[in-house]
C-alpha cells in the first residue's frame, strides 16, 4: 500500500497569502494517477488537480499543482477566503488507493 | 452535470450489515466507475473500493472480506453492503464518480454502529 504523508498538518495563514502544501509518497507514483481535493465542513469533497498538474472544471488558476516521483505539491498562489479548509492528496497509481492524512488551511 | 445522492439507515447494531445507496441523476451510470469511500470521525478519507457499471469490482483489501459494491443501471444506482459492522465502520460514506480521479461526489450519509 502506498502511504500518503501531508505537511504541514496545519498551515496559518492570512488571505492574500501563498499556500503551498506537500505530499510525500512511500513509493513512486505515475504523475497521471495523482490528485488533490479540496474538503470544508459538511460538504462533499471536491476534485482540485488531477493528473498531478491539471485543473478540474471551474478551479480558478491560482491553484496548481506539480511533481513527481515521490514528492507532490499544491500550491495556492494567493488566498482568498473561500479557499480555507482541508486539503487531500490522493493516488490513484495503485490498488488500494490512498489519500493523505489532510493539511488544514486555516486564518491566521 | 450529474450528481449523486446517498441514502440508507444512519443507525446500524454492531454485527449487522450496512447498506447504503446511491443514486445517480442527471447523467447515466453507464460508461463509468463508481466508488464509495468514507471518513470516520475526526479522520482522513479511506477509499472502500469501485465498482464498473459493467459489474467488475475492486475492493479495499482491509474491507475485502466484508464488502459487496453492485450496479443496478435500470435505476441509475450503486450499492454498498458491508457485513458484521464494528463501532469502527462509524463514518461518513461518501459515492463518488470516476473519471481518473474522483471528479463528482455526493454529500455523504453519517452512519453510525451502536447498539
Amino acid at each position: 500500500e502506498i502511504v500518503l504523508t501531508q505537511s504541514p498538518g496545519t498551515l496559518s495563514l492570512s488571505p492574500g497569502e501563498r499556500a503551498t502544501l506537500s505530499c510525500r509518497a512511500s513509493q513512486s507514483v505515475g504523475s497521471n494517477y495523482f490528485a488533490w481535493y479540496q474538503h470544508k465542513p459538511g460538504q462533499a469533497p471536491g476534485l482540485l488537480i488531477y493528473g498531478t498538474s491539471n485543473r478540474a472544471t471551474g478551479i480558478p488558476d491560482r491553484f496548481s499543482g506539480s511533481g513527481s516521483g515521490t514528492d507532490f505539491t499544491l500550491t495556492i498562489s494567493r488566498l482568498e477566503p473561500e479557499d480555507f479548509a482541508v486539503y487531500y492528496c490522493h493516488q490513484y497509481n495503485n490498488s488500494p488507493w490512498t489519500f493523505g492524512q489532510g493539511t488544514k488551511v486555516e486564518i491566521k | 452535470q450529474a450528481q449523486l445522492q446517498e441514502s440508507g439507515p444512519g443507525l446500524v447494531k454492531p454485527s449487522e450489515t450496512l447498506s447504503l445507496t446511491c443514486t445517480v441523476s442527471g447523467g447515466s451510470i453507464s460508461g463509468y466507475y463508481w466508488s464509495w469511500i468514507r471518513q470516520p470521525p475526526g479522520k482522513g478519507l479511506e477509499w472502500v473500493g469501485y465498482i464498473y457499471y459493467s459489474g467488475s469490482t475492486n475492493y479495499n483489501p482491509s474491507l475485502k472480506s466484508r464488502v459487496t459494491i453492485s450496479v443496478d443501471t435500470s435505476k441509475n444506482q450503486s450499492s454498498l453492503k458491508l457485513s458484521s459492522v464494528t463501532a469502527a465502520d462509524t463514518a461518513v460514506y461518501y459515492c463518488a464518480r470516476i473519471r481518473g480521479a474522483f471528479d463528482i461526489w455526493g454529500q455523504g450519509t453519517t452512519v453510525t454502529v451502536s447498539s
